[in-house]
């Protein structure tokens, strides 16, 4: 069975730039959600997709990221404007269902440096 | 807001000795989960924890959750180089909701 996969796994871009990561989860996974890890922490949700719909995007900066899963299966992670704070990883995960003890499954990462 | 606070952050140690992770909240988790991460990769799952008290063995690997869901332990016997690795403790406040996580201790075992 594939694992969640995510491109590009590094990206270096200036501040103010724009930049997008994707992701497309495990076969057949209803949810997917998107991580950002700072170095030295663990993963902080951004956002949780149940199919093609948003379940939890609170702690989403809407001013400048923004997210899609328009079939329901891939997605994509933007930030426009990017700033220097926004160095991290991004990681992708997604689980079965929304069951509180499902597991969730996570891609490599994406590796972003803001200059 | 919860909270998972892991300790220690860091811990060196050599091979074959013991050690023991914690992660604590001031709030009930209906689920609890245990992660490691090695550099460059993502999270990949080591145990779930669902009832007051539970003990899970994973071969050296204990993890216990605290008979209240607010805690949990992580304990390795005889470690090994290849247990080096970030240990992240997820909780799940809610079924059906996403996970928080503790900021993880990273563990080097040198031979």
């Amino acid at each position: 069975e594939a694992g969640v996969a995510q491109s590009p796994r590094y990206k270096i871009i200036e501040k103010r730039q724009s930049v997008a990561f994707w992701c497309n989860p495990i076969s057949g996974h209803a949810t997917l959600y998107w991580y950002q890890q700072i170095l030295g922490q663990g993963p902080k949700l951004l956002i949780q997709f149940q199919n093609n719909g948003v379940v939890d995007d609170s702690q989403l900066p809407k001013d400048r990221f923004s997210a899609e899963r328009l079939k329901g299966v891939d997605s994509t992670l933007k930030i426009q404007p990017a700033k220097l704070e926004d160095s991290a990883v991004y990681l992708c995960a997604s689980s079965l269902t929304r069951g509180g003890t499902d597991t969730q499954y996570f891609g490599p990462g994406t590796r972003l440096t803001v200059l | 807001t919860q909270l998972l606070e892991q300790s220690p952050q860091f811990l060196s140690i050599q091979e074959g000795e013991n050690l023991t992770v914690y992660c604590n909240s001031s709030s009930v988790f209906s689920s609890l989960q245990w992660y490691r991460q090695e550099p460059g990769e993502g999270p990949v799952l080591l145990v779930t924890v669902v009832t007051g008290g539970e003990v899970k063995k994973l071969k050296r690997l204990t993890f216990q959750f605290g008979d209240a869901r607010k805690d949990s332990s992580l304990h390795i016997t005889a470690a090994q180089p290849g247990d080096t690795g970030l240990y992240l403790c997820a909780g799940g406040p809610q079924a059906g909701t996403a996970l928080i996580f503790g900021k993880g201790t990273t563990l080097s075992v040198s031979s």
